[in-house]
This record gives C-alpha cells, sequence and structure tokens, in this order.
C-alpha cells in the first residue's frame, strides 16, 4: 500500500529565515505530486505540482519555490519567511498520468508559524 | 476558473440524525467531484468522490449525489455518530486541471 510522509510536524520560524519542508511517498512510482497551503479556517490552495522529477508547476505567484530531486520526494521551499507563510501545508499525491483525473491522497501536514 | 461554494459553513446535529453539505461549481466541464474530511490537526482524507457519468453513490452511512443541470452536488450522512465531527471539504476538476476546493464545513454531531 502508499504512504506519505511529511516532515517535520511543526515548525516555528523568525521572519525572514529559509524554510525546507520535505514529503515522501512510499509504494507508487512516479506519482503526480501537489503541495497545498491551508490557512485558519479557509479551503486548501494548490501551490505547486509535479508529473515527474524536476518538472514543476507554480499554480501562484509567491515567494515560495518547490523542486523534484527524487521520483518520490518533494521539497517545499524559501529562502526569506513572511508573517503571511503561516498555515498548514500539505503534500498530496496521485496516480500518474498528465490529463487525467485521479484520487488524490494527502499526507498528515506541516504546521508552520513564522513569527 | 473554476469556482466551487460550500454551504453550510458550520452545521450541528444530534447524534443518529442525517447531515447535508452541498457544494455548487461554475465550470460544466468538470467531471470529478471527491469529499474529503478533516479531524483536527491531520490531513484530509478521502471519503468518497463521484464522476460525471453517475447522479448517486453510495458507501455505507455516506452518499453522494450530483445534478449535473444545475451544477451542484452534496454530501449526505446518515445516522451521524460523534466521531463523524470534523470540518468536511469538498472539491471540483476537470480532466488534466487541479482539484478546486471549498472553504469547508465543521460538522459538529453531539450526542
Amino acid at each position: 500500500s502508499q504512504t506519505i510522509h511529511q516532515w517535520p510536524a511543526t515548525l516555528v520560524q523568525p521572519v525572514g529565515s529559509p524554510l525546507s519542508l520535505e514529503c515522501t511517498v512510499e509504494g507508487t512510482s512516479n506519482p503526480n505530486l501537489y503541495w497545498y497551503r491551508q490557512a485558519a479556517g479557509r479551503g486548501l490552495q494548490l501551490l505547486f505540482y509535479s508529473v515527474g522529477i524536476g518538472q514543476i508547476s507554480s499554480e501562484v505567484p509567491q515567494n515560495l519555490s518547490a523542486s523534484r530531486p527524487q521520483d518520490r520526494q518533494f521539497i517545499l521551499s524559501s529562502k526569506k519567511l513572511l508573517l503571511s507563510d503561516s498555515g498548514f501545508y500539505l503534500c498530496a499525491w496521485s496516480r500518474p498520468g498528465q490529463g487525467k483525473i485521479y484520487e488524490q491522497y494527502f499526507g498528515p501536514g506541516t504546521r508552520l508559524t513564522v513569527t | 476558473g473554476e469556482n466551487v461554494e460550500q454551504h453550510p459553513s458550520t452545521l450541528s446535529v444530534q447524534e443518529g440524525d442525517s447531515a447535508v453539505i452541498k457544494c455548487t461549481y461554475s465550470d460544466s466541464a468538470s467531471n470529478y467531484f471527491p469529499w474529503y474530511k478533516q479531524e483536527l490537526g491531520k490531513g484530509p482524507q478521502l471519503i468518497i468522490d463521484i464522476r460525471s457519468n453517475v447522479g448517486e453513490k453510495k458507501d455505507q452511512r455516506i452518499a453522494v449525489t450530483l445534478n449535473k443541470t444545475a451544477k451542484h452536488f452534496s454530501l449526505h450522512i446518515t445516522e451521524t455518530q460523534p466521531e463523524d465531527s470534523a470540518v468536511y471539504f469538498c472539491a471540483a476538476s476537470k480532466r488534466g486541471t487541479a482539484l478546486i476546493f471549498g472553504k469547508g464545513t465543521t460538522l459538529s454531531v453531539s450526542s
């Protein structure tokens, strides 16, 4: 069966500091991978998605970036955090296939607080 | 682009009652509609989904209905239990695009 991991689970960072959140998926090959942000009391906003190694699409312009150095690894980064970057960050995966709709499964999330 | 509206934002029911959450979407080309349950501090869990080639789908106490003409779909939970208390999200998508989520419904089931 497939498993998705995220770490760290919680993170408190000062404004202006860098960020690196990691997501890994087990039990599948070449998954589609997604980064979402969930602000308090709001829905899920798609930030990035990837259909393969080195292939990243950005949905929302911001000071965040994503990378996919390995098939089942997805990293969310920032060089300098802003207060507005606080939120619950969720990684998700779906079966591979561009132009198709498959179920998305979410990881446990990372709670980021920027102080 | 697609826009998904979800109502109500909060819903309180007594244990054993039914709960209904409704979503409307704007893009008539959308053809995939999942529902997620999110417990406090956890990631959303896919509980049921429906594709536009069917009008209703059931899984034990949970059902989803889809009205393509009116562009709305609903989640129905029967015989609610305290463990059903959570935030529920609907979403819509069409081939090759991302899921667009509603803003969520906080369901509280009191015993």
